[in-house]
């Protein structure tokens, strides 16, 4: 099956600093893999769609500059979270959709972000 | 806008009991899925459902979609302490590339 990963699984990091989380698809390519924020007790919020050689697509709300998003290959897309602040505290999961199909999405196992 | 509404929000139930979560949503769907989350994990993919009619079970677990209501249900067997978690539909549109999600059903199954 489908697998993606995401590391690192846990981060704790001092306010101001920036962190980067990996996503990989591990057996398949993926063109389209996509960012969501999950606070706890809530729902997926989809922070962006990001497509390999493009610029990434962000949901209204969420700040371009704040959290980038680079998908330099088929199987590896990057959430940086710059200057980081409490409030940016969240489980963050990625997913990826197989290039050609199936017109689904395969989840990674979610990276937890605490800001100090 | 697609917007999807699950109901109930919470649920507690005794072992044994049988239940349904119902998920709707506002416009036309090509997919809809459910999905189920452990406290402090991702997301685990259950079923996936693309025709008006699509029963699909698993276990204790049986979903179906009504596209003409713009309705899924996800029905609980039996329930049993396990199936403990947070169940979540979610909807998507081919070429829309996103998903939307429903706040989730947080489901407490008391032995």
């Amino acid at each position: 099956g489908a697998v993606v990963s995401q590391h690192p699984s846990r981060v704790i990091c001092k306010s101001g600093t920036s962190v980067k989380i990996e996503c990989r698809s591990l057996d398949f390519q993926a063109t389209t893999m996509f960012w969501y924020r999950q606070f706890p007790k809530q729902s997926l919020m989809l922070m962006a769609t990001s497509n390999e050689g493009s610029k990434a697509t962000y949901e209204q709300g969420v700040e371009k500059d704040k959290f980038l998003i680079n998908h330099a290959s088929l199987t590896l897309s990057t959430l940086t979270v710059t200057s980081a602040h409490p409030e940016d505290s969240s489980f963050y999961i990625c997913s990826a959709r197989p290039a050609g199909g199936p017109e689904t999405q395969y989840f990674g196992p979610g990276t937890r972000l605490l800001v100090l | 806008e697609l917007k999807v509404e699950q109901n109930p929000l919470f649920l507690s139930m005794q072992e044994g009991k049988n239940y349904t979560i119902y998920c709707n949503y506002s416009t036309t769907s090509d997919r809809l899925y459910w999905y189920r989350q452990d406290p402090g994990k991702s997301l685990e993919s259950l079923f996936v459902l693309l025709s008006n009619g699509a029963v699909k079970q698993e276990g204790r677990l049986m979903a179906s979609l009504d596209t003409k209501a713009r309705l899924s249900t996800l029905h609980i067997t039996a329930a049993v302490h396990d199936l403990s978690a947070t169940y979540f539909c979610a909807v998507d549109r081919v070429g829309a590339d996103k998903i939307i999600f429903g706040k989730g059903t947080r489901l407490h199954i008391l032995p």
